[in-house]
């Protein structure tokens, strides 16, 4: 069965590091996501991706970045990871924006914590 | 940019009862609603969407309305199951191509046995 994984599941850091989250979808979905989940915040959309070679800023995307080599694989990168970086991290994919298909498959989360 | 409030934050019911979850949105121009469910542990995932062409949907025992004129939407659940015990985001999409969802800030839903 198609599927999207991330990984690792959990992950701990110190401040200043750099941190890799990976995200592998198999639907050869073109469009892809990276959200954090906070109490209080819901669901905030740090990078997005509608195909290869194409990165996009969404609303919490400082200190952070993607690359989108490949159709089913977007990294998102803590360049310096800092403590209000502690989360927990959720890729999503979608086949199309907008339509019948825009559904969001979601991983299943990478729990951060930065010390 | 699209604004979505959603409420409560958390809800207790007793097995059996119904629950309802409302969320407002800012962009009227916003013509995609879904709502996705979040069990411990796991991602999102969708369980019924409406469109802003419709003013209610159900499957099964659950119910999404939309009143497009006060701009908010709810989520309904009736004869409620501890299975059904989630967080619940409610979401809005704006019109118009490549418009990404926004999310509000979820409610946990308590089903007590």
């Amino acid at each position: 069965d198609a599927e999207i994984t991330q990984s690792p599941r959990h992950k701990i850091t110190e401040t200043g590091r750099q941190v890799t989250l990976a995200c592998h979808q198999t639907w050869n979905h073109n469009n892809m996501f990276w959200y954090r989940q906070d109490l209080g915040h819901g669901l905030r959309l740090i990078h997005y991706s509608y195909g290869v070679q194409d990165t996009n800023k969404g609303e919490v995307s400082d200190g952070y970045s993607v690359s989108r080599s490949n159709t089913e694989d977007l990294p998102l990168t803590l360049e310096s990871a800092a403590s209000s970086q502690t989360s927990v991290y959720f890729c999503a994919s979608s086949e199309s924006m907008g339509g019948p298909n825009e559904k969001l498959f979601f991983g299943s989360g990478t729990q951060l914590s930065v010390l | 940019g699209e604004n979505v409030e959603q409420h409560p934050s958390t809800l207790s019911v007793q097995e059996g009862d119904s629950a309802v979850i409302k969320c407002t949105y800012s962009d009227s121009a916003s013509n995609y609603f879904p709502w996705y469910k979040q069990e411990l542990g796991k991602g999102p995932q969708l369980i019924i969407d409406i469109r802003s062409n419709v003013g209610e949907k159900k499957d099964q025992r659950i119910a999404v309305t939309l009143n497009k004129t006060a701009k908010h939407f709810s989520l309904h659940i009736t004869e409620t199951q501890p299975e059904d015990s989630a967080v619940y985001f409610c979401a809005a999409r704006g019109s118009g191509g490549y418009q990404k969802v926004t999310f509000g800030t979820g409610t946990k839903l308590q089903v007590i046995p």
